[in-house]
């Protein structure tokens, strides 16, 4: 299984451009999300979605769009990119949202952006 | 938003020791989850806890929840070079997981 898959792995981006981050699951998960994670501040949510339709915005969702048109696939997409938007970003899938009970999260091997 | 606090930020210690990271909070979760991460991968689950004063073992590796579920602690026995990575908690919320900033373990041969 291939479990949940992030393109690119690296991308440099100059302050402006747009770009989309892909992310695929074949795990017929319901719940997809995309978190950022910075040195010393940890992984944050950024949008999150419990369906095919629904997405919903995270703890820093500003500089970012998401749409979720299939269960398998839940893009991100920068906009304007700046250069407080260099991260490392990480999909992750579960089977349902962790709300209780502690649904695992299966994460991808992430998409390491650059802003100049 | 829920926030959990990770101690220590950073440990090294040689192989054989015994160790304990904690995740602290001073929100109630409905469960709390503790992963690890290796360098250029995404973090892996180990374990989920959910009971108030629950313990799981993991080989060498034991999990606590805290009776009032605000707080946990993962202890290593005899730690090894390959538990080498970055231990996250994480607290099952209302729009997924909150994550912890997470401790950074090396374990020197």
């Amino acid at each position: 299984n291939a479990g949940v898959t992030q393109t690119p792995k690296f991308q440099v981006l100059k302050t402006g451009q747009s770009m989309t981050l892909q992310c695929a699951q074949d795990m017929n998960h319901e719940y997809m999300s995309w978190y950022r994670q910075d040195p010393g501040m940890g992984l944050r949510l950024i949008h999150y979605s419990v369906g095919a339709g629904i997405t919903d915005q995270g703890e820093v969702p500003n500089g970012y769009n998401v749409s979720r048109s299939t269960t398998e696939d839940f893009p991100l997409r920068l906009l304007s990119a700046a250069p407080s938007q260099t991260s490392v970003y990480f999909c992750a899938s579960s089977l349902v949202l962790a709300r209780s009970g502690g649904g695992e999260l299966f994460f991808g091997e992430g998409s390491r952006l650059t802003v100049l | 938003t829920q926030l959990l606090e990770q101690s220590p930020q950073f440990l090294s210690i040689q192989e054989g020791e015994n160790l304990t990271v904690y995740c602290n909070s001073s929100s109630v979760f409905s469960s709390l989850q503790w992963y690890r991460q290796e360098p250029g991968e995404g973090p892996v689950l180990l374990v989920t806890v959910v009971t108030g004063g629950e313990v799981k073992k993991l080989k060498r590796l034991t999990f606590q929840f805290g009776d009032a579920r605000k707080d946990s602690s993962l202890h290593i026995t005899a730690a090894q070079p390959g538990d080498t990575g970055l231990y996250l908690c994480a607290g099952g919320g209302a729009d997924g997981l909150t994550f912890g900033k997470g401790t950074h373990l090396i374990i020197q041969p």
